[in-house]
């Protein structure tokens, strides 16, 4: 089944850009998501790329989508510590009702 | 509008108690996923439900776990004789169906702890 990972720390000085990993095992995945966590919260879409895309911007986030290997990744632009959070990458097949796939989350530290 | 609600946010509850947790999925929303975050884990799907089809059961951990929808709509997740590896939060999603299925909205969550 599919497998999705992550690095599990990044730590960012405010102002700078933020750049957050993922790898996917599935090349049949033809969804995939950001989702934001903050402390004692839900689960925030932020953002998704359908697998037939290489780059999708949405204000300071940029996701940048390498197919052949299987490689998503998030920028931030102009971090703020309000970004602080943990960031989980997700992958999704094509049919309806597919559940998400998560990786364990990446903790975002931005400091002032 | 309004969003995915989940009750209670926090419950704990003494090892071998049976627990219920409610999902309201947003109005509109056909589909409903229940997933589990916990520290060793991290999320797992559990179990989801699409209109009046057979719901897919397949990430429920065992059979002390079930769920139900009611009218389409709200979804409860019980679990029975709870143990402490239970413990987690459990998440709820809704979706809508056709095009935009993709897009899953996520509630709080309820936090389970089993003492």
């Amino acid at each position: 089944g599919e497998d999705v990972e992550q690095s599990l720390f990044l730590s960012v000085r405010e102002g700078d850009s933020s750049v957050i990993n993922c790898t996917y095992t599935d090349s049949s995945s033809t969804y995939l998501y950001w989702y934001k966590q903050e402390p004692g919260a839900g689960l925030q879409l932020l953002t998704y790329i359908f697998s037939n895309m290489d780059m999708k911007q949405d204000q300071r986030l940029t996701v940048l989508l390498n197919k052949k290997d299987k490689h998503l990744s998030l920028r931030i632009a102009d971090t703020q510590t309000g970004d602080s959070a943990i960031y989980f990458c997700a992958a999704k097949g094509n049919q309806a009702g597919t559940a998400l796939i998560f990786g364990k989350g990446t903790t975002l530290s931005v400091s002032s | 509008g309004a969003g995915v609600s989940q009750s209670p946010s926090n419950k704990v509850t003494e090892k071998g108690k049976d627990v219920e947790l409610r999902c309201d999925p947003i109005s509109g929303h056909t589909a409903l996923y229940w997933y589990r975050q916990s520290l060793g884990q991290g999320l797992e799907f559990l179990i989801y439900f699409q209109g009046n089809s057979a719901p897919d059961k397949s990430g429920l951990p065992s059979d002390r776990f079930s769920a139900e929808r009611t009218g389409g709509s709200v979804s409860t997740l019980t679990i029975q004789r709870t143990q402490q590896e239970d413990s987690a939060v459990y998440l709820c999603a809704s979706s809508r169906s056709g095009t935009s299925s993709y897009e899953q909205y996520f509630g709080p969550g309820t936090r389970l702890t089993v003492t």
